[in-house]
């Protein structure tokens, strides 16, 4: 079963940031938060993750609050092609397989 | 770097007949997953290994699905006999496992319908 609870859906205008949430109340010290997304028809595509600090990287940033119950994925400028699903994973650190939730149907509108 | 490759990307199949699903890993992986997805359930874990010994296939649905992995670069997925509810997008993935927070890599997937 998935240990992240996320929105359905969310909307987000072109070229504003996409800020997508994430709850993971249960986490415990020894796993990660993954973000992935998938684009219609295509296979999941890793965007980022951390442990306990805040990431970034060419794609987007993940901010991961203090007691690492929650965290966000943002897109700063998103663009149409970033219209996807987007999954918030977490991920023992012994590289456990990804069980994904049913993920943020992300909809950028121009 | 060539990523996850699977094969065939679209099969058609009738209801009976064996299918085989292939994958080749991204080079110097050593843990491989298979999942499917499915619009009722979502992406769903059916099986995966390690050093290529099966490591936990709680996932595959009955004894009609088999997997192997004879040697680091290939897999295979089996159906025998096929169902038309086993139409469904079949997701192969790889990773280098040792390395805590290693990212696991998809390919492009394998489209089956069970007619």
């Amino acid at each position: 079963d998935a240990k992240t609870t996320q929105p359905p859906s969310m909307d987000c205008a072109e070229g504003r940031a996409a800020n997508l949430p994430c709850n993971h109340s249960t986490i415990s010290g020894n796993e990660y938060v993954y973000w992935y997304r998938q684009i219609h028809s295509q296979g999941p595509q890793y965007i980022i993750h951390g442990l306990k600090n805040n990431e970034t990287n060419e794609m987007a940033s993940l901010i991961i609050t203090e007691d690492r119950k929650s965290s966000t994925l943002i897109l700063p400028h998103a663009t149409l092609r970033d219209t996807a699903v987007y999954y918030c994973i977490v991920r023992d650190i012994r590289d456990t397989p990804l069980v994904f939730g049913k993920g943020t149907r992300l909809s950028v509108i121009a | 770097d060539a990523g996850v490759i699977q094969s065939p990307r679209h099969e058609v199949t009738e209801m009976g007949q064996e299918v085989t699903l292939r994958c080749k890993p991204i080079s110097g992986h050593n843990s491989l997953f298979w999942y499917r997805q499915t619009m009722m359930r979502g992406l769903e874990l059916l099986i995966y290994f390690n050093n290529n010994v099966p490591i936990d296939d709680s996932g595959m649905p009955e004894d009609r699905f088999s997997a192997k992995m004879p040697n680091a670069s290939f897999s295979t997925l089996k159906i025998q006999p096929s169902e038309p509810r086993d139409s469904a997008v079949y997701f192969c993935a790889s990773t280098l496992t040792g390395i805590s927070g290693n990212t696991i890599y998809f390919g492009e997937g394998s489209w089956l319908t069970v007619v």
